[in-house]
């Protein structure tokens, strides 16, 4: 079955960091380009973060540039968040696709994990 | 800059059929779209591309009555025969070079 499955929400304090994982499952997940995605409580969805397929080539919001880290290996995507603000607060979902090009539409989506960032 | 603007809300009765816009900004006129349904505690589900000629290319799965068409600077997603089921917020979708943009979605409500 293909899917992606995200982990390592929780409650941190303004100031913290957090580290959230995506495993990948059912495909060959060295095949995607992969991004996280965040959606803020009664907000759109808002992208936050894109890796190439061989990992060398990111891309990062302006909102979160600077203290989030986009990575991968061959199985799981991660994002390292640092110096969290209350404004993170947001379900994070990730999601990917396999076409010729490296940007395009995401075929394929996790269900999200969710990080709350209060005191 | 790139934007896309979505209206808000729609609403359509059962069985009925509706057409949710998507509006590309000023100068992008050519780019392609995807379109993505988002219902609660699911995380999204990709519907289908949808390019400048109004060419579409379909998630796996998902049923013909899922459409997708093109004027100009619009992009569509027309679905008919709606079941309750199609409630949901609907977000379009499109990237350049290093940038992802989404619309502020559709909440579509199903009479």
């Amino acid at each position: 079955q293909v899917q992606l499955v995200e982990s390592g929400g929780g409650l941190v304090k303004p100031g913290g960091s957090l580290r959230l994982s995506c495993a990948a499952s059912g495909f060959t997940f060295s095949n995607y380009y992969m991004s996280w995605i965040r959606q803020a409580p009664g907000k759109a969805l808002e992208w936050v973060s894109y890796i190439g397929r061989g990992g060398g080539t990111k891309h990062y919001a302006d909102s979160v540039r600077g203290r989030f880290t986009i990575s991968r290996d061959n199985a799981a995507l991660y994002l390292q968040m640092n110096s969290l603000r209350v404004e993170d607060t947001a379900v994070y979902y990730c999601a990917g696709y396999s076409g010729y090009d490296p940007y395009d539409a995401f075929d394929i989506w996790g269900r999200g994990t969710m990080v709350t960032v209060s005191s | 800059q790139l934007v896309l603007t979505q209206s808000p809300s729609a609403s359509a009765s059962l069985g009925a059929s509706v057409k949710l816009t998507c509006t590309l900004s000023s100068g992008h006129s050519n780019y392609a779209i995807a379109w993505h349904q988002h219902q609660p505690e699911k995380g999204p589900r990709y519907l289908m591309k949808v390019n400048s000629n109004g060419f579409q290319m379909k998630g796996d799965g998902i049923p013909e009555r899922f459409s997708g068409s093109s004027s100009g600077a619009e992009r569509y997603l027309t679905i008919s025969g709606l079941q309750s089921d199609d409630e949901g917020d609907y977000y379009c979708q499109t990237w350049g070079t290093g940038i992802v943009v989404f619309g502020g979605g559709t909440k579509l409500t199903v009479l």
